[in-house]
């Protein structure tokens, strides 16, 4: 299936932890987002590359870093997670070129820190 | 800043019923807008797409609109079902990334 992929889709865990998000493409696209929803369902973006290379990186806290091994990943990194951390986040990609392609989201993955 | 913002923020109507759903944005340098379907505690489904230089898109019962010198769109689902309660979000591209409105969550009862 030609799909964004992410893993895991739930993820439990401990103030003060770091964790990470992973996050594929195989459609072809060459630019590959984060985005975060927050308790009220407010989707806001965090960052964003094009083949590799950092193109948005929206006030997110230094404590989150992206890496994109390749322009398909785009993995998200959490170092010591806090309890606001919680949050639904949406792994996002879309096509090289104009007209500007719509966007293909992931399921998500459903971050609690307890 | 680009803001986006959808009204009504809830709708419930009864099976069968024509609906609109309004969403409207600040900047009108957009690419494109789309809209989303997002069923509880599941990812974004796109609905339909459309481009700065159209006015409008349809896909099945649904029918969007655009116009982009007033800001504004419009989401019409048509005979309504119950199988199309979800939130339906809204999103426009200024180029570098979508943003965003809060969403309508939509009630459809048999």
């Amino acid at each position: 299936d030609t799909a964004v992929s992410q893993t895991p889709k739930y993820l439990v865990t401990q103030m003060g932890n770091d964790k990470s998000i992973k996050c594929e493409q195989n459609l072809g696209h060459d630019t590959m987002y984060w985005y975060k929803q927050d308790s009220k369902k407010f989707l806001k973006i965090m960052f964003s590359y094009n083949n590799k290379e950092l193109i948005i990186n929206e006030t997110v806290p230094n404590r989150f870093s992206p890496k994109s091994p390749d322009k398909a990943h785009l993995n998200l990194h959490i170092n010591s997670l806090e309890l606001g951390d919680s949050a639904v986040y949406f792994c996002a990609s879309s096509p090289p070129g104009r007209p500007f392609g719509g966007y293909t989201f992931g399921s998500g993955t459903r971050l609690t820190v307890v | 800043k680009q803001e986006v913002t959808q009204i009504p923020a809830a709708l419930s109507v009864p099976e069968g019923e024509n609906l609109v759903l309004n969403c409207s944005f600040t900047d009108s340098a957009i690419y494109n807008l789309q809209w989303f379907r997002q069923d509880p505690g599941k990812g974004l489904t796109s609905l339909l797409l459309i481009q700065s230089s159209q006015r409008e898109q349809t896909s099945g019962r649904l029918n969007a609109s655009l116009d982009k010198s007033s800001g504004r769109s419009t989401l019409y689902i048509a005979a309504s079902q119950p199988g199309d309660s979800a939130t339906y979000l809204c999103a426009v591209f200024d180029g570098n990334k979508l943003v965003f409105g809060a969403g309508t969550i939509l009630r459809v009862k048999s």
